[in-house]
């Protein structure tokens, strides 16, 4: 089946530094990919959709300037949390529409972000 | 708009034992349903899904779902639960629209116990 790739698996910033995720889908074209954040023993909260070369459309209330994220190719989606704060602590998991799952997503397997 | 419901935060059974987890869901039109598992610090896992057709769905690791239209409900069941079940599920729904995106439930913890 479709495999996506989310890199790092885990990560641990300063305050203040950036910090960028990619997720790449490695046996098919993902002409959209999404961005959830999973905070603990919560469901996962949809933040954006990631367009392959055009701009990502960010659900309410979350920061585009803070989380941008970049889809430059049909296999490649970057999220990139900028000026990290310790609020940003948090599971960030990536996912991409696949066929091959009846019209649902594949996902990644997350990046845990530790911002101290 | 669409949402899904899971009632239940942790469902405790014993191993042999038969499990249930619960979801109803609310969306417009036709839904597709899904099941996914979660085991710490990792992504998500597809189950089995629900698009069209026999309304029992069967899944990985002898998971299954039956879906109710009537009752808007799509629970996952399995037979003999094992304690490598033990692990955090998503019910989730999408519409038909090739806008729609997948909303998940609060997600329901499973813990077998040997």
């Amino acid at each position: 089946g479709a495999v996506v790739s989310q890199h790092p698996s885990w990560v641990i910033c300063k305050s203040g530094t950036s910090v960028k995720i990619e997720c790449r889908s490695l046996d098919f074209q993902a002409t959209t990919m999404f961005w959830y954040r999973q905070f603990p023993k919560q469901s996962l909260m949809l933040m954006a959709t990631s367009n392959e070369g055009s701009k990502a459309t960010y659900e309410q209330g979350v920061e585009k300037d803070k989380f941008l994220i970049n889809h430059a190719s049909l296999t490649l989606s970057t999220l990139t949390v900028t000026s990290a704060h310790p609020e940003d602590s948090s599971f960030y998991i990536c996912s991409a529409r696949d066929v091959g799952v009846g019209y649902g997503y594949t996902f990644g397997s997350g990046t845990r972000l530790t911002v101290v | 708009a669409q949402s899904v419901a899971q009632p239940e935060d942790q469902v405790n059974v014993a191993e042999g034992n038969p499990l249930t987890v619960k979801c109803t869901y609310s969306v417009s039109g036709n839904p597709y349903l899904f099941w996914y598992v979660q085991y710490p610090n990792r992504g998500l896992q597809f189950l089995l899904k629900y698009i069209t057709g026999d309304n029992l769905v069967k899944g990985s690791y002898g998971f299954e779902a039956e879906f109710n239209k009537s009752q808007t409900s799509f629970h996952l069941k399995k037979p003999s639960a094992l304690v490598s079940d033990s692990a955090l599920y998503f019910c989730a729904v999408r519409g038909y629209s090739g806008y729609s995106t997948l909303t998940f439930g609060k997600g329901t913890m499973l813990l077998v116990s040997p």
